[in-house]
């Protein structure tokens, strides 16, 4: 299976500081159909998983443009520039490039 | 708008059974496959179940092939998840998910319903 190794687990900031959370791949994410199918959700807490990122890059309908991906092959970023109290919970990377889908262990975001 | 609404939980015996759904709306369901993904409490998201959007591909995370099954009723607009011999170790809040064309998957996901396996 796929190994996603997400830095830092545990991360602080300020309101308005930058922060950016790492998401390592065991495995190639580029698939043979030239997609690279890895997603990036929030968890606030008591809520379900909400979806932020999607194939790397893209940004999900009605999320802030605060918001950022990047990456590619086995090494992808999830950027927040500027962040906001609503943002705090657990981020997890996502893969959907091999069975099966796998997860990362989260990164809990703390505002200070 | 879309929704998703997952029921059928509860605290079940080990060993025992139960059968979660999802009741989709807000777009054509028989268009999309759907996903089923757990969460152990205090604990991470775990992907367990795949389904095609006509039910003709089937794919399961290995701690539950052969123990769970993903079904749906494109009728019903339902998405099902039938669980035999529990474990201890299923005792999970259940969501589903939607997937989506061109890799725009899990843009919506239900509030998820519980399982908790317990003697």
């Amino acid at each position: 299976d796929v190994v996603l190794t997400q830095t830092p687990s545990i991360l602080s900031a300020t309101i308005g500081q930058s922060v950016s959370i790492s998401c390592r791949s065991s495995q190639s994410l580029l698939d043979s159909d030239g997609n690279t199918y890895l997603y990036w959700f929030l968890q606030r807490p008591g809520q379900s998983p909400q979806r932020l990122i999607y194939l790397v890059s893209n940004l999900g309908s009605g999320v802030p443009n605060r918001f950022s991906g990047s990456g590619s092959g086995t090494d992808f970023t999830l950027k927040i520039s500027g962040v906001e109290a609503e943002d705090l919970g657990v981020y997890y990377c996502m893969q959907a490039t091999h069975a099966p889908l796998t997860f990362g262990s989260g990164t809990k975001l703390e505002i200070k | 708008e879309v929704q998703l609404v997952e029921s059928g939980g509860g605290l079940v015996k080990p060993g025992s059974s139960l059968k979660l759904s999802c009741v989709a709306s807000g777009f054509t369901f028989s268009s999309y496959g759907m996903h089923w993904i757990r969460q152990a409490p205090k604990k991470g998201l775990e992907w367990i179940a795949l389904i095609y959007y006509d039910s003709s591909n089937k794919y399961y995370a290995d701690s539950v092939k052969g123990r769970f099954t993903i079904s749906r009723d494109n009728s019903k607009n339902t998405l099902y998840l039938e669980m035999n011999s529990l474990r201890s170790e299923d005792t999970a809040m259940y969501y589903c998910a939607k997937a989506g064309p061109h890799g725009d998957w899990f843009a919506y996901w239900g509030q998820g319903t519980l399982v908790t396996v317990s003697s």
